[in-house]
C-alpha cells in the first residue's frame, strides 16, 4: 500500500534555531516528492518539489533532500522564524497517477520567541 | 494575479441534506483538484481534472459524491446525503496542466454536518 509517514508528529523549537522534519514513502513507481507548508486555515503551499533524479533542493531557509533508494526525504529549517510555524506536509506521487498524490499527515512545527 | 478561490467558506449542514463546494481555479489552469482534510490529518485525494473530463476519481469515497467542471473551469463538488463523517476541510487546487508538478491550493471549505 502506498503511504507517506512523517516524524516527528510535532516540535517544539526557538526562534533562530534549525530543525529538520523526516519523510519516509513506500510510494511505487516513484514519480516526485513534494514538501508544502500549511498555515492554520489555510491551504498547503508548495515549498520544492523533487524528482528521481534530485538529491537536493532549496528554497531560501528551506532545503529538502531526497534518497531514492532508502525512499527517505528530509526538510531542513534554518535560522527558524516565528512565521515559520506551521505543518509541514510531505506528499510523494506514484508515477501514471498526476493527481492522485499521497500526502503524510505533516508535521506540526511551533517556533516560539 | 488571482488564485484558487473556493466558495463558501464555511457550510453547515443538517444530516442527510445536499451540499455544493465551489472551486475557481487559476486561470488558465488545465488541471484541477480535489482533496479532503480531515482534522489532524494530511488531506486525501478525491478526484482530478483534465479539461472537462475526470482523468482520476480514484478517491471519491462512494456514490454520495460526485464532480463536475462543465466548462473546464469552475468545478463544483457535490455531496448527497450528507453524513457527520463527511465533516472535513474540502481544499481544490489547480495546476497548469497534465505534466505540471505545481499544484496552487486554495484555502478549503469547512463543511460540518450535524
Amino acid at each position: 500500500k502506498n503511504q507517506v509517514e512523517q516524524s516527528p508528529q510535532s516540535l517544539i523549537i526557538l526562534e533562530g534555531k534549525n530543525c529538520t522534519l523526516q519523510c519516509n514513502y513506500t510510494v511505487s513507481p516513484f514519480s516526485n516528492l513534494r514538501w508544502y507548508k500549511q498555515d492554520t486555515g489555510r491551504g498547503p503551499v508548495s515549498l520544492t518539489i523533487m524528482t528521481f533524479s534530485e538529491n537536493t533542493k532549496s528554497n531560501g531557509r528551506y532545503t529538502a533532500t531526497l534518497d531514492a533508494d532508502t525512499k527517505q526525504s528530509s526538510l531542513h529549517i534554518t535560522a527558524s522564524q516565528l512565521s515559520d510555524s506551521a505543518s509541514y506536509i510531505c506528499v510523494v506521487s506514484a508515477e501514471g497517477s498526476q493527481g492522485n498524490l499521497i500526502f503524510g499527515k505533516g508535521t506540526k512545527l511551533s517556533v516560539k520567541p | 494575479g488571482a488564485g484558487v478561490s473556493q466558495t463558501p467558506s464555511n457550510k453547515v449542514t443538517e444530516k442527510g441534506k445536499y451540499v455544493e463546494l465551489r472551486c475557481d481555479p487559476i486561470s488558465g489552469h488545465t488541471a484541477l483538484y480535489w482533496y479532503r482534510q480531515s482534522l489532524g490529518q494530511g488531506p486525501e485525494f478525491l478526484i482530478y481534472f483534465q479539461g472537462t473530463g475526470a482523468a482520476d476519481d480514484s478517491g471519491l469515497p462512494n456514490d454520495r459524491f460526485f464532480a463536475v467542471r462543465p466548462e473546464g473551469s469552475v468545478s463544483t463538488l457535490k455531496i448527497q446525503r450528507t453524513e457527520r463523517g463527511d465533516s472535513a476541510v474540502y481544499l481544490c487546487a489547480s495546476s497548469l496542466g497534465a505534466f505540471s508538478y505545481e499544484q496552487y491550493f486554495g484555502p478549503g471549505t469547512r463543511l460540518t454536518v450535524t
